[in-house]
């Protein structure tokens, strides 16, 4: 029962350098997030989707993107990464209609330097 | 600007007493609000929620408090364990919008002393 996974766990990457934390859900849920967490502050909302094809920015986009193709899979990608980029990633899904329920991923800490 | 906000980062209490965490928001139009559990290096995990045509939910130990017109919420732990020792997030969405994106607060530390 894998739930959300997320991988890396950890990563340093110097500043200008682009990678894609991977995302992937076995529970068939239409929803998918990606959020991050700067200490001692909330979730903030990076994209959503509401299903494979469909994505839209949350709270926070600038300097990310993503991509829907499947139901199980929601990358996010980072593309010249910043200094201010440097914070804990999560992923979450949810299955839709008035479930509200959120399950997240154990996270990603991602350090620019 | 901070719709959901946790205005206490910690609280310590001692095993077997009450925990009580609270939790203010300023949008009216949020309908539904969740709490969140959060140990080091895991994702939040969903602790209990409550919709706005109730005042109370009660779930074991977990009590969620929901005052409409105050526009806050508080969560109950009796009795606390240490186990309990997490960071608690509340949040809150409305529901049936495009995709109920949740607005989270600061968080709030608990420290379950024995």
């Amino acid at each position: 029962n894998a739930g959300v996974t997320q991988t890396p766990k950890f990563r340093i990457l110097k500043i200008g350098q682009s990678m894609t934390l991977q995302c992937t859900q076995d529970m068939n849920h239409n929803y998918m997030y990606w959020y991050r967490q700067d200490p001692g502050m909330g979730l903030k909302l990076i994209y959503y989707s509401v299903g494979a094809g469909i994505t839209d920015k949350g709270e926070v986009p600038n300097g990310y993107n993503v991509s829907r193709s499947t139901t199980e899979d929601f990358p996010l990608r980072l593309e010249l990464a910043a200094p201010s980029q440097t914070s804990v990633y999560f992923c979450a899904s949810r299955l839709g209609g008035t479930d509200e329920k959120l399950f997240f991923g154990s996270g990603t800490q991602l350090s620019v330097l | 600007d901070q719709q959901v906000k946790q205005n206490s980062p910690s609280l310590s209490v001692q095993e077997g007493r009450i925990s009580i965490l609270n939790c203010d928001y300023t949008n009216s139009m949020f309908d539904y609000f969740l709490w969140y559990k959060k140990y080091p290096a895991e994702g939040p995990t969903f602790l209990i929620s409550i919709s706005s045509i109730k005042d109370k939910n009660e779930d074991g130990r977990f009590t969620v408090f929901l005052n409409k017109s105050a526009k806050h919420l508080s969560l109950h732990i009796v009795p606390s364990q240490p186990g309990d020792s997490a960071v608690y997030f509340c949040a809150a969405s409305r529901l049936g919008g495009t995709a109920s994106k949740l607005t989270f607060g600061t968080g709030t530390r608990l420290q379950v002393t024995l």
